[in-house]
């Protein structure tokens, strides 16, 4: 059983359009987050969820938007896509907190647009 | 706040020894260490808590130092499993956490 999973996978869309991605933990843990990580590697928190409430919530566009319907599961909606999106988003769970635990991460979405 | 890791690159023959460093420039509350493969998702290494401990498991051990916020990464004997992306992630309070820019380990037969 996969502990954290995200789909799709990949996705390659169009400048403008709006897409999803979902994420599903199954590991009981209480906080989920969405990170991006971009051509250099770099891993930036863009949101997180303590059983369904938003705790962090970074210097993102509000094209970008969270939502948990319930503490296994976080979904991360985009509209009007831009070039700069084209990142690997992952989402990852812990236990508790954002610094006590380690992180789960999912299997990330690489996004490409075009 | 983003730690500063070092070096951003190491190369090394299978059988050698690598130590990967994490500092910060604020006081910490944690300090974890991913792996990262290429293509792959950060896995979590270990996580190091406010009180200058050391962790390991098997070759890969980690020491932080509270009064210098700094942390170090140990891989001994080093096995070409061990090569991908070694990132850092230091924790200031409850909620403030940041991944450092990460350290690109290549492990060579």
């Amino acid at each position: 059983d996969t502990a954290v999973s995200q789909t799709p996978k990949y996705l390659v869309t169009q400048m403008g359009n709006d897409k999803s991605i979902k994420c599903e933990q199954n590991l009981g843990h209480d906080t989920m987050y969405w990170y991006k990580q971009d051509s250099k590697k770099f891993l930036k928190i863009m949101f997180s969820y303590n059983n369904k409430e938003l705790i962090i919530n970074e210097t993102v566009p509000n094209r970008f938007s969270p939502k948990s319907p319930d503490k296994a599961h976080l979904n991360l909606h985009i509209n009007s896509l831009e070039l700069g999106d084209s990142a690997v988003y992952f989402c990852a769970s812990s236990q508790a907190g954002t610094a006590n635990y380690g992180y789960t991460f999912g299997s990330g979405t690489r996004l490409t647009v075009v | 706040q983003q730690p500063v890791q070092s070096p951003q690159a190491v190369i090394l023959r299978e059988g050698e020894d690598a130590v990967i460093n994490c500092s910060s420039s604020k006081a910490l509350y944690s300090v974890h260490w991913y792996r990262q493969k290429h293509g792959e998702a950060p896995v979590f290494l270990m996580i190091l808590l406010k009180g200058g401990e050391q962790k390991g498991h098997d070759k890969i051990s980690a020491s932080f130092n509270e009064k210098k916020q700094q942390s170090s990464l140990y891989l001994t004997a080093s096995q070409l499993s061990y090569s991908g992306t070694y990132f850092c992630g230091t924790g200031y309070n409850f909620n403030k956490f940041y991944f450092g820019s990460g350290t690109k380990l290549n492990v060579k037969p």
